[in-house]
């Protein structure tokens, strides 16, 4: 079993929806989770960062992590067309290693 | 948020040669930086971890001979690919350590370069 599995996609929506993007992973004892998100040719940008369980919201991405079922997710509100990119959930496995998803990639569409 | 540059943002290079690529924190020290690699469509994949003042640790299935890492200083990271190879060709990202410490426990967080695409010919 893959410590983080994502959900590739594609994904579609219209402009305005919201969009929700998730991922489950393996081991409990992760504490630390992020969302990055990737425009194509570019690095990564860190989105959200959540330290164990509970809700974190900045402007319109909330990010959620639910422990009890091991289960992340990224809401995006009123979605952008410059919303699209690849959005990829990770986690923190010891040494500061991050351990990726295969991300998602999401189309927003005016 | 942090600032990280990576140099060259492209390259290509004929079969058999070196390359180096350089991954810079511009606005804060980093003890720790990361090399990844990313294939099309596909996530990142752990290279490296280059601590500075030390030996890189390699992921399993990484040759430390094909790909020299060194962290000779808190902003400064290179990757060397030596005698490229077709199969070398990919895009290859760095990510710096930020890590501060504060009231609220600090944040321990890593900001990525722009990446740098490899091609062999």
């Amino acid at each position: 079993q893959k410590e983080v599995e994502q959900d590739p996609g594609p994904l579609s929506v219209p402009e305005g929806a919201i969009v929700s993007l998730n991922c489950t992973y393996s081991n409990s004892a992760f504490q630390y989770f992020m969302w990055y998100r990737q425009y194509s040719r570019k690095g990564p940008e860190l989105l959200m960062y959540t330290y164990s369980s509970g809700n974190k919201e900045d402007g319109r991405f909330t990010a959620q992590v639910d422990k009890s079922s091991k289960y992340i997710s990224l809401f995006i509100r009123d979605s952008q067309p410059s919303d699209s990119a690849t959005y990829l959930c990770a986690i923190i496995q010891g040494a500061q290693k991050l351990v990726f998803g295969q991300g998602t990639r999401l189309t927003i569409n005016p | 948020g942090a600032v990280v540059s990576q140099h060259p943002s492209r390259v290509i290079c004929k079969s058999g040669t070196s390359v180096k690529i350089e991954c810079r924190s511009l606005d804060f020290q980093a003890t720790t930086m990361f090399w990844y690699r990313q294939f099309p469509k596909k996530s990142l994949m752990l290279m490296a971890t280059s601590n500075e003042g030390s030996k890189a640790t390699y992921e399993q299935g990484v040759e430390k001979d094909k790909f020299l890492i060194n962290h000779a200083s808190l902003t400064l990271s290179t990757l060397t690919v030596t005698s490229a190879h077709p199969e070398d060709s990919s895009f290859y990202i760095c990510s710096a350590r930020d890590w501060t410490s504060g009231r609220s426990g600090g944040t321990d967080t890593q900001y990525f370069g722009p990446g740098t695409r490899l091609t062999v010919l």
